[in-house]
């Protein structure tokens, strides 16, 4: 079974500071890898998707990094702002139909 | 809009009291998923279908039951809830279970069982 890990699981970060999130996984078979928002009582809003065949993706001030043989997959959030407040989740599957969440690093950005 | 859409956003209920949560999507998926949200454990799965009359139990799928008779609908049944079930439900969908495609989420369902 595919586990997922996220370290840390909270952060707060000066506005203007570039965030870091980590996410491992144990299962090198990974067919994609997923990043998630969540804010507070809401659901989970897609942020980058990256295939097991991709080293990274990016969107605006978000890249995301997928090394396979590690393990580990590497949020970066350039240049923070408050309303990057939220709970970040990744997920991967490496199982049909299955996906696998860690369970999230919450940040908050202070102004 | 392609959305996952999920009724109600909350829910009041007693132990015993059979109900069920919808979930339909508008996106042609041919995957669905249930999720449940708990302080501490994340999200984990609880059931899934890959297309119409396929199911699959997820990671904890007792006391809940699915049903796929439509492509666009996945609902989610509890027989007798009882307070352990007290969370936070997910619906998603995919274009595919073959997870090369993304996840949509539906805005979730708080449940509580008094």
């Amino acid at each position: 079974k595919q586990e997922v890990t996220q370290i840390p699981a909270a952060l707060s970060v000066p506005e203007g500071e570039n965030l870091v999130l980590n996410c491992s996984f144990t299962d090198s078979a990974i067919y994609n890898l997923q990043w998630f928002r969540q804010d507070p009582g809401k659901g989970l809003t897609s942020l980058l998707l990256i295939q097991s065949s991709q080293r990274e993706q990016t969107s605006g001030r978000l890249n995301a990094s997928l090394d396979k043989s590690s393990g580990r997959s590497t949020l970066y959030i350039a240049a923070s702002q408050p309303g990057d407040s939220a709970t970040y989740l990744c997920a991967g599957g490496a199982s049909w139909g299955k996906l696998q969440f860690g369970a999230g690093t919450q940040v908050v950005v202070t102004p | 809009e392609a959305q996952v859409t999920q009724n109600p956003r909350y829910l009041i209920t007693v132990t015993g009291k059979k109900l069920t949560v919808t979930c339909s999507q508008n996106m042609n998926h041919e995957y669905m998923s249930w999720y449940r949200q708990d302080p501490g454990l994340g999200l984990r799965q609880i059931y899934y279908s890959m297309n119409v009359e396929v199911t699959d139990k997820g990671d904890v799928p007792e006391g809940y039951k699915v049903s796929r008779k439509e492509k666009r609908n996945f609902p989610l049944i509890l027989e007798s809830p009882s307070p352990n079930q007290t969370s936070l439900y997910f619906c998603a969908s995919s274009f595919s279970g073959l997870i090369n495609y993304g996840y949509t989420f539906g805005s979730g369902t708080r449940l509580t069982v008094v």
